[in-house]
């Protein structure tokens, strides 16, 4: 039972331009979502996070979008640079159970174009 | 960000042997670790949570006498494969939990190859 799904495993964008990365979820319980990008033999780096209460959450280049009615999620990268090619997974928390554990999505992997 | 780091980053051994993976949280201290298995080409699996000073929750599936976790202060957990095969062969990878700014996060160790023979 997947219950955080990225559809696209990869998503190919011309440098400069925008690039949208998109994740579903099943479970109502979750109310914390969290954006990592992986790079081969290492683990994942934290990018940005979106709490239940919001629908936008900003920080730099990165934004996420939350529609919690559709449960769906997004992150935008604007403008894409070819350093951000990397893999993107999408996680989610129910942040009042279990110490905040984390389900991941199975990832995307994004490549900038120069 | 905070500081996660993880020893060995690979390992090789034979089958029936024992390996230790250990977790730190260099600049902060974590109450909360998880450890996660990633196989090729898939997602990060969580196989457990470990809190300090207390015995680790295993996800179901995952054998907790195969796999030991043991969280003995508030900047280390080691995670012990006993006994290992080949099909444990895997990418495995810490986290802590902390919070940047005011957001909840879990940092990431650069994860452990293991190669079992």
């Amino acid at each position: 039972d997947q219950q955080v799904k990225q559809n696209s495993p990869s998503l190919s964008v011309q440098e400069g331009r925008i690039s949208i990365l998109n994740c579903d979820y099943t479970n109502s319980m979750f109310d914390y979502f969290l954006w990592y990008k992986k790079y081969p033999a290492e683990g994942p780096t934290f990018l940005i996070s979106i709490s239940s209460i919001k629908d936008k959450n900003e920080d730099g280049r990165f934004t996420v979008f939350l529609n919690k009615s559709a449960k769906h999620l997004s992150l935008h990268i604007v403008p894409s640079q070819p350093g951000d090619s990397a893999v993107y997974f999408c996680a989610a928390s129910a942040r009042g159970t279990s110490y905040g554990k984390l389900t991941f999505g199975q990832g995307t992997i994004l490549t900038v174009h120069p | 960000g905070a500081v996660v780091s993880q020893h060995p980053s690979w390992v090789i051994c034979k089958s029936g042997t024992s390996v230790k993976i250990e977790c730190r949280s260099l600049d902060f201290q974590a109450t909360t670790m998880f450890w996660y298995r990633q196989f090729p080409k898939q997602s990060l699996m969580l196989m457990a949570t470990s809190n300090e000073g207390s015995k680790a929750t295993y996800e179901q599936g995952v054998e907790k006498d195969k796999f030991l976790i043991n969280h003995a202060s508030l900047t280390l957990s080691t995670l012990t494969v006993t006994s290992a095969h080949p099909e444990d062969s895997s990418f495995y990878i810490c986290s802590a939990r902390a919070y940047q700014g005011n957001q909840e996060t879990q940092y990431f160790g650069p994860g452990t190859r293991l190669l079992v023979l």
